[in-house]
């Protein structure tokens, strides 16, 4: 069982729709991070979120915290193929030094 | 910006092998990962290092080892290769409790 959930695991819409992927645990983080993986590369952080109900935009990106801090989403408006890749949350548990990766959302945009 | 190197993009190797796989990073960063990726299930944390000469299981620690001579500098060793072990590895460094800067993974086959 994996520490956290992604939900879906596979996604494929038409340019210019709207989505959502979710991150769960029952397990409450000190900051949860989100990362775009593009083939035959490493992850790349978008945001990191720290506080419970924080909501952080970058473009047409919106990433919220639960209140609680145990789960994330990331909602993207008007989908286009660039976005197309590997979504990872990964959380930074209270009072562990390391981190844990869900595993995964991958997300094909259609022309 | 900071630069993550794995030694290797791909790698072929037979079973019973030792093999060794690097990592350098040129950030000055406290943190080192090294994590396996493997589709459904994202990615797994086999060890990781907080300072030289430290080191810390991960979840998935067995039939690895590791190592941390230098402080940009940290190594996984596979110390007889099973073909359970073909995956693409990530490298990943961090200050503490920060966002994760990764390289562009080793993609191991093991024969």
């Amino acid at each position: 069982t994996q520490l956290l959930e992604q939900s879906p695991q596979f996604l494929s819409i038409q340019e210019g729709e709207n989505l959502t992927v979710y991150c769960n645990s029952s397990s409450v983080f000190s900051s949860l991070q989100w990362y775009r993986q593009e083939p035959g590369e490493g992850p790349v952080l978008l945001v990191t979120v720290v506080t419970g109900g924080e909501v952080k935009k970058l473009k047409r990106l919106t990433f919220q915290f639960g209140d609680a801090r145990k789960d994330s989403s990331l909602h993207i408006t008007a989908a286009q193929p660039g976005d197309t890749g590997l979504y990872l949350c990964a959380g930074d548990r209270q009072g562990n030094n390391d981190m844990r990766f869900g595993a995964g959302t991958r997300l094909t945009v259609k022309p | 910006d900071v630069k993550v190197t794995q030694s290797s993009r791909y790698l072929v190797k037979r079973t019973g092998e030792k093999v060794f796989l690097e990592c350098v990073q040129d950030m000055d960063h406290e943190n080192m990962f090294w994590y396996r990726q493997d589709p459904g299930l994202g990615l797994r944390l086999i060890y990781f290092s907080y300072d030289v000469k430290m080191k810390e299981k991960g979840d998935i620690p067995e039939g690895y080892s590791v190592s941390r001579e230098k402080k940009e500098r940290f190594s996984l060793i596979l110390e007889s290769a099973s073909t359970n072990q073909t995956s693409m590895y990530l490298c990943a460094s961090s200050l503490f409790r920060q966002p994760q800067h990764f390289g562009d993974g080793t993609r191991l086959s093991i024969l």
